[in-house]
């Protein structure tokens, strides 16, 4: 059984462009969420879709959005980027029912020069 | 919502040692997991473990949830468990998915 899939695995990009990463989740699994890892704030939650619909959202601003597919493929995208968005990007997938284990990807590290 | 505090911060063991990390977090939690990651970043998954205790070879944990604490032990460390270790839970309501404590920096010498 294949894991959660994140693509790209590095990113560099430049200040005010923006980016978009990817996340398949496990077969089966319907819920992906999305966090973000910094030194300063440790991991962070970004938000979560199950069934194509964002479920719960962190506090994040508006620049962070994302979206999910129907085959449950997630998608993150990064407006206006900041050197402050420089992160590891973490996505989780799990069944989607409350209290279940979620499993992560390799994750997308984002650099902003 | 819930707070996870992990303790300590940091720990230097020498191969062979035995070693405790604390999660304490600061309401009911009907979920607990325990991750280690690894130096290229990946969350591997060590256990779910709302409650009870579990084992899986040199790593064992235990959550006593009426006391909102939970425990990860491992046992003749290998330089190979060094990393960041992190417990998190959901929040009641469901409306984060997991909360993540701050992580313990585990750092085994040969």
């Amino acid at each position: 059984k294949a894991g959660v899939t994140q693509t790209p695995r590095y990113l560099i990009k430049t200040r005010g462009q923006q980016v978009t990463l990817s996340c398949s989740p496990i077969s089966g699994h319907r819920s992906v969420s999305w966090y973000q890892q910094t030194p300063g704030q440790g991991l962070q939650f970004l938000f979560e879709y199950f069934s194509e619909t964002q479920r719960n959202k962190g506090n994040f601003p508006g620049r962070f959005s994302g979206r999910q597919f129907s085959n449950s493929r997630s998608e993150m995208n990064v407006s206006t980027l900041e050197l402050g968005d420089s992160a590891l990007y973490l996505c989780a997938s799990s069944s989607g029912t409350l209290n279940t284990e979620a499993f992560f990807g390799q994750g997308t590290r984002l650099t902003v020069v | 919502g819930i707070q996870v505090e992990q303790s300590p911060p940091d720990l230097i063991l020498q191969e062979g040692a035995n070693s405790t990390l604390r999660c304490n977090f600061s309401d009911s939690v009907n979920n607990l997991q325990w991750f280690h990651q690894n130096p290229w970043g990946q969350l591997i998954n060590l256990f779910y473990i709302p409650s009870g205790t579990k084992q899986n070879g040199r790593l064992s944990a235990t959550t006593v949830a009426t006391e909102r604490y939970s425990l990860l032990y491992i046992s003749s460390s290998q330089t190979t468990d060094s990393g960041v270790y992190f417990c998190a839970a959901p929040t009641l309501s469901g409306n984060t998915p997991l909360v993540f404590g701050k992580g313990t920096r585990l750092s085994v010498i040969a």
